[in-house]
């Protein structure tokens, strides 16, 4: 099992949908959580960061955590064509400090 | 300025070559990482420092070597380049007062041959 499972999509939404990007993890004592999105060829840019159960936003983006179901969720709400991108779940486990990726979910935002 | 630098950008190099890979950032970070990215794979961690004196093995370690030359430098090295080292290779900091938040570098491109 990887610690870290994402979809690898591509999913595919129409412009000014809501788009949803699921990961679940295996560390039950992971702590922190992190999106980052990832445009072709480029570096890693972090979207949003959460750290306890429950909804956090910023901006058109949700971070949703569940601990119990050892699950994180990213929705993008009016998705535009620039987010089009791939998008990587990261999860610090609670001993290590290092930061463990998902592979990834390709998002297609059709015009 | 960018915050975190990766020099060079693109290398092609040969099998059984050395060649280096440097990283060097200006937000005064103690934590440093070296990642690979493979198409399909996600990021792997290669190696990671915590501070100046600390290196630690991450889990593809193998074939690689790294230096800490100073708080903002880190330097990662292949002794012999193979063909299924070629990847997208990333440098990133971190803080622990900022929750281990990760910044990457630009990303150096490299193929062996």
């Amino acid at each position: 099992q990887k610690e870290v499972e994402q979809n690898s999509g591509p999913l595919s939404v129409p412009e000014g949908a809501i788009a949803s990007l699921n990961c679940t993890y295996s560390d039950r004592g992971s702590q922190s959580f992190f999106w980052y999105r990832q445009y072709s060829g480029k570096s890693p840019e972090l979207i949003m960061s959460i750290y306890s159960n429950g909804d956090k936003e910023d901006g058109r983006f949700t971070a949703q955590l569940n601990k119990a179901s050892q699950y994180v969720s990213l929705l993008i709400r009016d998705s535009q064509p620039s987010d089009s991108a791939t998008y990587l779940c990261a999860v610090i486990k609670d001993s290590s400090y290092k930061l463990i990726f998902g592979s990834g979910t390709r998002l297609l935002v059709r015009p | 300025d960018a915050d975190v630098t990766q020099t060079p950008r693109n290398r092609i190099t040969k099998t059984g070559k050395r060649i280096m890979l440097e990283c060097s950032q200006t937000k005064g970070h103690d934590r440093m990482y070296w990642y690979r990215q493979d198409p399909g794979l996600g990021l792997r961690l290669i190696y990671y420092s915590f501070d100046v004196k600390d290196i630690n093995k991450g889990e593809i370690s193998d074939g690689y070597s790294v230096s800490r030359q100073a708080q903002a430098k880190f330097s990662l090295s292949l002794e012999s380049a193979i063909p299924n080292q070629t990847a997208l290779y990333f440098c990133a900091t971190s803080d622990p007062a900022q929750q281990e938040t990760q910044y990457f570098g630009p990303g150096t491109r490299l193929l062996v041959l």
